[in-house]
């Protein structure tokens, strides 16, 4: 059974860097065609895919974040880590982790339940 | 990068009747090599995650009733509830995953006429 969970601060001071993890199990982060995709969601907004890692520690990020995003992954630690600086009250919304199922589509089977980040000073 | 819209942006249906969400795509997500569309749908209820129900267009997810059903090709797509339930109640989004970033549709709220 394939579970992801994010945990991390639920407040942040604009600049500040945000840190979040995604524990997962049922599934190895080393295996093959696995990704773990990153999206977030403003209060009543939409989905915003933010970036995803890949099996081999190859990655992609939004363009508009790119010089903000980083996604690492610790693979005997079933995790994956988010961060993301010099944040902004913009940046407030629920951050999702994903697992992608199929190797070369990236449509998302199974995700976190989420963690909603506050951007406030 | 691909923009994904979706109409209507709300939907009001009665129980039992059929549910229509389109999502266009500004260009088409049809990968000639394998003839697969990369769309997929999700069902988001309030305080949840999104639900995966839809792949490759048209895929139904395990364990997705077989009321739920995807078409389309290139450009142009269509999600449709057959027979409503009060349980669909939830906003609906479309995804592209035919290149990055991968982009979902603004969301398509479906109520209970």
């Amino acid at each position: 059974q394939i579970t992801l969970k994010e945990s991390g601060p639920t407040l942040v001071k604009p600049t500040q860097t945000l840190t979040l993890t995604c524990t997962v199990s049922g599934f190895s982060l080393s295996a093959r065609g696995v990704g773990v995709g990153w999206i977030r969601q403003p209060p009543g907004k939409a989905l915003e895919w933010l970036g995803i890692i890949f099996w081999d520690d190859d990655d992609r990020y939004r363009p508009s974040l790119k010089n903000r995003l980083t996604i690492t992954k610790e693979n005997s630690k079933n995790q994956v880590v988010l961060t993301m600086t010099n944040m902004d009250p913009v940046d407030t919304a629920t951050y999702y982790c994903a697992h992608r199922r199929e190797d070369m589509a990236s449509y998302f089977d199974y995700w976190g339940q989420g963690t909603l980040v506050t951007v406030s000073s | 990068d691909i923009v994904m819209t979706q109409s209507p942006d709300s939907l009001a249906v009665s129980l039992g009747e059929r549910a229509t969400i389109n999502c266009k795509s500004s260009q088409s997500i049809l990968y000639s090599s394998n003839k697969k569309n990369y769309l997929s749908w999700y069902q988001q209820k309030p305080g949840q995650p999104p639900k995966l129900l839809i792949y490759w267009a048209s895929t139904r997810e395990s364990g997705v009733p077989d009321r739920f059903s995807g078409s389309g090709s290139g450009t142009d797509f269509t999600l449709t509830i057959s027979s409503l339930q009060a349980e669909d109640v939830a906003v609906y989004f479309c995804q592209q995953y035919y290149s990055t970033p991968y982009t979902f549709g603004q969301g398509t709220k479906l109520e209970i006429k």
